[in-house]
C-alpha cells in the first residue's frame, strides 16, 4: 500500500485567493505528478517531478504552479483562485523504475466560489 | 488517435458474471501496462499489472496482454456489485518513459 498523504481533503474558498495543496510521500520516490480530475472525468496530467529541483508541465495547461524542494514534497500552488479551478486535485508518485507504477494520494477536493 | 482508448460504457454485467474491460494503445514500444479501478469520488487503486504476453492471475482478476495486436484487457470473474467502478487502463509509454490514462471504462454490476 502506498503512503502518500495529501492535504487539505476539502477545501471550500473564495475567488481571488492563494491556495496550496500539500502532497508528501513517504516511499523515497523519486517521480511524484499531479493530476486534475473533474467528477466522471479523465485523469489530466498537469504537472510532474523527477526529483529534487526538476518540475514539468503536464499534459494538461494549468495556471497552478509546483515545487519540488524535498525528495518526499511536492506542494501545488495556485497564486489566485477562480471557480474554474473547481476541481479535485490527484497527487502521485512512483519509484522512477522503467516500470513505473504510479501510486495515487486520496485526493483534494477545491470548491472554488 | 489517443495514445490509449478504452470503450467509456458503461459496461453492464449481471451479478456472477465475467466482465471483460479492453484496452488498446498506440506505443508498439510499450513494456508496462497497469490497471486501476475508481470508485466514484476516490481516487484510483492500482489493481494489476503485466508486463509479459499472455495471462496474468490474480484472484478474481485476470491480465491479457497481446503485444503484437497492442492490446490490453482485464477479466473480471464472478462479478459483484462492489465491482462497479470506472477501470482506467494506464500504459508506460516507451517514448518519454511516461505513464498514459485511458479515459476509462464503467462497470456495473447489477445484483
Amino acid at each position: 500500500e502506498a503512503d502518500i498523504y495529501q492535504t487539505p481533503r476539502y477545501l471550500v474558498i473564495g475567488t481571488g485567493k492563494k491556495i496550496t495543496l500539500e502532497c508528501s510521500q513517504t516511499m523515497g520516490h523519486d517521480k511524484m505528478y499531479w493530476y486534475q480530475q473533474d467528477p466522471g472525468m479523465e485523469l489530466h496530467l498537469i504537472h510532474y517531478s523527477y526529483g529534487v529541483n526538476s518540475t514539468e508541465k503536464g499534459d494538461l495547461s494549468s495556471e497552478s504552479t509546483v515545487s519540488r524542494i524535498r525528495t518526499e514534497h511536492f506542494p501545488l500552488t495556485l497564486e489566485s483562485a477562480r471557480p474554474s479551478h473547481t476541481s479535485q486535485y490527484l497527487c502521485a508518485s512512483s519509484p522512477g523504475a522503467s516500470r513505473n507504477t504510479i501510486y495515487f494520494g486520496e485526493g483534494s477536493w477545491l470548491t472554488v466560489v | 488517435q489517443k495514445e490509449v482508448e478504452q470503450n467509456s460504457g458503461p459496461l453492464s454485467v449481471p451479478e456472477g458474471a465475467i466482465a471483460s474491460l479492453n484496452c488498446t494503445y498506440s506505443d508498439r514500444g510499450s513494456q508496462s501496462f497497469f490497471w486501476y479501478r475508481q470508485y466514484s469520488g476516490k481516487s484510483p487503486e492500482l489493481i494489476m499489472f503485466i508486463y509479459s504476453n499472455g495471462d496474468k492471475e490474480d484472484g478474481r482478476f485476470t491480465a491479457q496482454l497481446n503485444k503484437a495486436s497492442q492490446y490490453v484487457s482485464l477479466l473480471i470473474r464472478d462479478s459483484q456489485p462492489s465491482d462497479s467502478a470506472t477501470y482506467l487502463c494506464a500504459v508506460n509509454m516507451e517514448y518519454g518513459n511516461k505513464l498514459v490514462f485511458g479515459a476509462g471504462t464503467i462497470l456495473r454490476v447489477k445484483s
